[in-house]
């Protein structure tokens, strides 16, 4: 049962440390993104990669947020230095890129991972 | 100003009523997706909606498309416990967008 994980499932921090949360996306996926989920602005993009090249990362605020894929198999994000209106969950999701054959986004489907929980104190 | 704009916010009803939950925009989409969320999970996929009009049934989920293909409809008919959690539909006219959800709580 093949399934996006994410790494670490909770974080607690302090204002002004790095944060790094990594996601092992679906093998054979090539489209990678990150999701901030919170009550008041619901679940937003931050950025996105396929095949492993970052396509869209305006979502994310540039001056402390990066996002990278090492390799296929690895897709992190990081904060730093963090601030306590970062805590939230964030998500990691794949999926396989169709073209016009697919769905929204050109996609087959998104397939979620459980999320880290972040809070920065 | 969410591109998805889904109502009811929060929905709490009794075991075995119907519902229904909106999703509208002021943008066309070539597709919409639902998604259902649990607590401390990611979204799951429930369904995709291509074709202006189209209606789709997953048991005792319906899911419509609008015809301008600009909004699109979740009924539940005799919702469950099992039915709770956090209801996203999602688009895409550059890149996906998911709207801020409905939480329905189904109480026994």
């Amino acid at each position: 049962d093949a399934r996006v994980t994410q790494t670490p499932r909770h974080k607690v921090t302090e204002m002004g440390q790095e944060v790094t949360m990594r996601c092992q996306p679906i093998l054979g996926h090539n489209t990678v993104f990150w999701y901030r989920q919170t009550m008041m602005q619901g679940l937003e993009l931050l950025a996105y990669f396929r095949n492993r090249a970052p396509l869209d990362d305006s979502g994310m605020p540039k001056d402390r947020f990066s996002a990278e894929m090492p390799d296929a198999t690895l897709a992190t994000l990081k904060i730093q230095p963090s601030e306590p209106r970062d805590s939230a969950v964030y998500f990691c999701a794949s999926g396989l890129f169709l073209g016009l054959a697919g769905g929204p986004g050109g996609l087959d489907t998104q397939y979620f991972g459980p999320g880290t929980r972040l809070t920065v104190l | 100003t969410q591109l998805l704009e889904q109502s009811p916010q929060f929905l709490s009803i009794q075991e075995g009523e119907n519902l229904t939950v909106y999703c509208n925009s002021s943008s066309v989409f070539s597709s919409l997706q639902w998604y259902r969320q649990e607590p401390g999970e990611g979204p799951v996929l429930l369904v995709t909606v291509v074709t202006g009009g189209e209606v789709k049934k997953l048991k005792r989920l319906t899911f419509q498309f609008g015809d301008a293909r600009k909004d699109s409809s979740l009924h539940i008919t005799a919702a469950q416990p099992g039915d709770t959690g956090l209801y996203l539909c999602a688009g895409a006219i550059k890149d996906m967008r998911f709207g801020a959800g409905t939480r329905l709580t189904v109480k026994p």
